[in-house]
């Protein structure tokens, strides 16, 4: 199986920061990595798909890049609504992989 | 609009069954693979099983092969997914989730808002 690993596990950041998560894959996935947010209580989200493409919908202050075992999912400038759970996802094959999440908390 | 609704969920002991159910909307739902992806209290999200648009073609991760099947009804838009031999570690919220691709990309664009399934004596 493909392990997926996220850093860090958590954060604390203010309104307006920009803060950048990382996850490294156990093995070269090209560009098959997925971003997912998760509020408490709800269903994730899908926010950037392939890396980089911001899915329909995602504000733009989200942003994804990397490729083969090292990416970055970047919100340049943090707003209160995106307080959450973050995840990263190969697609490169099965079974489909998470990281343990990273939580953006407010500081 | 796509939506999900999840239904069937709630409390088996161990050794039981329960089956789940998922009524899709708002899209040719014989045209996309499905999957099933559960999420434990406090931990990250784990795929569970995926099923292709027709419905001949079904994978399962270790930890239910053997126990859960995964099947749908195109003439219903509705998903199955049949728990059986219940353990305390399937405790979990369970998401339907629609899966899309292409050639260069594969992610899960659509969740329903899952059920829980609690297993307990």
């Amino acid at each position: 199986d493909i392990q997926m690993t996220q850093s860090p596990s958590s954060l604390s950041a203010s309104v307006g920061d920009r803060v950048t998560i990382t996850c490294r894959a156990s093995q070269s996935i090209g560009n098959y990595l997925n971003w997912y947010q998760q509020k408490s209580g709800r269903a994730p989200k899908l926010l950037i798909y392939a890396a980089s493409n911001l899915q329909s919908g995602v504000p733009s202050r989200f942003s994804g890049s990397g490729s083969g075992t090292d990416f970055t999912l970047t919100i340049s400038s943090l707003q209160g609504e995106d307080f959450a759970t973050y995840y990263c996802q190969q697609s490169d094959g099965l079974p489909r992989t998470f990281g343990q999440g990273t939580k953006v908390e407010i500081k | 609009e796509a939506q999900l609704v999840e239904s069937g969920g709630g409390l088996a002991r161990p050794g039981g069954s329960l089956r789940l159910s998922c009524a899709a909307s708002g899209f040719t739902f014989s045209d996309f693979a499905m999957s099933w992806v559960r999420q434990a209290p406090g931990k990250g999200p784990e795929w569970v099983s995926a099923i292709s648009g027709s419905g001949g073609s079904t994978s399962y991760a270790d930890s239910v092969k053997g126990r859960f099947t995964m099947s749908r009804d195109n003439s219903k838009n509705t998903l199955f997914l049949q728990l059986n031999s219940l353990r305390a570690d399937d405790t979990a919220v369970y998401y339907c989730v629609k899966r899309s691709h292409s050639g260069t990309w594969d992610a899960f664009d659509i969740w329903g808002q899952g059920a829980v399934v609690t297993v307990s004596s």
